[in-house]
């Protein structure tokens, strides 16, 4: 079983919509979450950070964790063909020098006009 | 201004060869990564360093030897390329203090023949 796992897509819909992405992972020792968010031929860019449980909101975008259940969510209220890019989830245990992101394998999405 | 600069942005080698790729970061940020991104999306740390010192080596193959001149340079040397190394390779950066400020670079794609 993978560290982090991610579903893998691709996913369409039409612009407007709610659209909701998921993590789960099973490593325990994860703290902080994060979504990050990847056009073609672009590198990642971070979107949003959690720490431990709990939600948070940008904008049209929230991010919920739940450390109990070892999922996590990203949720896009009122999609915009803009938000079509590859969704990656990434998780890490500490905030040293030698911390590490680890990455689900990213799922696509495409908002259609 | 580009934060995290990568060259070359494509590179087409035959197997066997040698070859670096370079990233630059004008952050001041003191620990810079190495990932790969393979054909499926999914993005995996290399190495990372903090302050020129190598932290993290993610059992990679030794054909593969990163290089820190200074905080803001962190070079990969690829020796006797393989078909399995044809993917993206980003490089990022960040702060020690949180993985949540980790910056990518633009992306390095690499083709072998």
């Amino acid at each position: 079983q993978k560290e982090v796992e991610q579903d893998p897509g691709p996913l369409s819909v039409p612009e407007g919509a709610i659209v909701s992405l998921n993590c789960t992972y099973s490593n325990s020792a994860f703290q902080y979450f994060m979504w990050y968010r990847q056009y073609s031929r672009k590198g990642p860019e971070l979107l949003m950070y959690t720490y431990s449980s709990g939600n948070k909101e940008d904008g049209r975008f929230t991010a919920q964790v739940d450390k109990s259940s070892k999922y996590i969510s990203l949720f896009i209220r009122d999609s915009q063909p803009s938000d079509s890019a590859t969704y990656l989830c990434a998780m890490s245990a500490n905030t040293g020098a030698n911390s590490k992101l680890t990455f689900g394998k990213g799922i696509t999405l495409s908002v259609r006009p | 201004d580009t934060a995290v600069s990568q060259t070359p942005k494509y590179l087409v080698t035959q197997m066997g060869n040698d070859k670096s790729i370079k990233c630059e970061q004008n952050l001041g940020h003191d620990t810079m990564y190495w990932y790969k991104q393979d054909s499926k999306k999914f993005l995996k740390i290399m190495f990372s360093y903090n302050n020129k010192e190598l932290i993290i080596n993610e059992t990679v193959p030794n054909r593969f030897s990163p290089k820190s001149p200074d905080k803001a340079h962190l070079n990969l040397h690829i020796n006797s390329l393989e078909l399995g190394d044809s993917a993206v390779y980003f490089c990022a950066s960040s702060l020690a203090g949180g993985p949540k400020t980790q910056y990518f670079g633009p992306g390095t794609r690499l083709l072998v023949l």
